[in-house]
């Protein structure tokens, strides 16, 4: 079974500062997809960026980007120059042995003008 | 592209009544999920579908949750009775697998809002 751990309940940033939010996973597939979706007050839920575990280099998308360290089995997100549309609920979640996801507990953003 | 469609946004009823939240998912998609989301327990996976089937339902809670899906652009998740403890936001999302890629993203839809009394 997957798993996917997010340490930081919650998380401070200054506006246009640099973020990076933390997840961790543990599958036993050697093949397996880490997403981060992010969750506005308003509810839904938008897909931000994918890394798959055999992509050489670590996904970009704009001002997202993934620090995928395999060995370490950790996929953190990092929001540069932080805006304050920014502020929401971030989700890690991965998918392995087929579409199943496992998402984390999830880390809440503010951003601070 | 519509995106994923569901209905009703809100729904509030009364303890032991049956409560249908359906969906629409994007054209093409061949996987269907379906999602629990609660302060306490998070987002959980409650079942999915891959080409209108079953795939995996280890996640419905109990015999009152059931799921369909007749067709590929229609679903459906019953519950009945309906419980206090079924209040939550349940989401509905859709994926592909074309273009090559193991994983492709779900996309959701804007969920539907219940509240149980």
């Amino acid at each position: 079974a997957q798993k996917i751990t997010q340490t930081q309940p919650g998380m401070f940033v200054q506006e246009k500062e640099a973020v990076t939010l933390d997840c961790t996973y543990d599958t036993s597939d050697p093949s397996y997809g880490l997403f981060w979706y992010k969750q506005p007050s308003s509810g839904e839920m938008i897909f931000l960026i994918y890394q798959g575990s055999y992509d050489q280099q670590n996904a970009t998308e704009g001002r997202y980007s993934l620090n995928f360290q395999k060995a370490r089995k950790s996929a953190n997100l990092v929001i540069s120059a932080s805006q304050l549309g920014d502020s929401a609920m971030y989700f890690c979640a991965i998918a392995a042995g087929g579409q199943n996801f496992v998402f984390g507990p999830g880390t809440r953003l503010s951003v601070l003008p | 592209d519509a995106g994923v469609i569901q209905s009703p946004r809100h729904e509030v009823t009364e303890m032991g009544q049956e409560v249908t939240l359906r969906c629409k998912p994007i054209s093409g998609h061949d996987y269907l999920f379906w999602y629990r989301q609660t302060m306490m327990r998070g987002l959980e996976l409650l079942i999915y579908f891959n080409n209108n089937v079953p795939i995996d339902d280890s996640g419905m809670p109990e015999d009152r949750f059931s799921a369909k899906m007749p067709n590929a652009s229609f679903s459906t998740l019953k519950i009945q009775p309906s419980e206090p403890r079924d209040s939550a936001v349940y989401f509905c999302a859709s994926t592909g697998t074309s273009g090559g890629s193991s994983y492709n993203e779900q996309f959701f839809g804007p969920g539907t809002r219940l509240t149980v009394l």
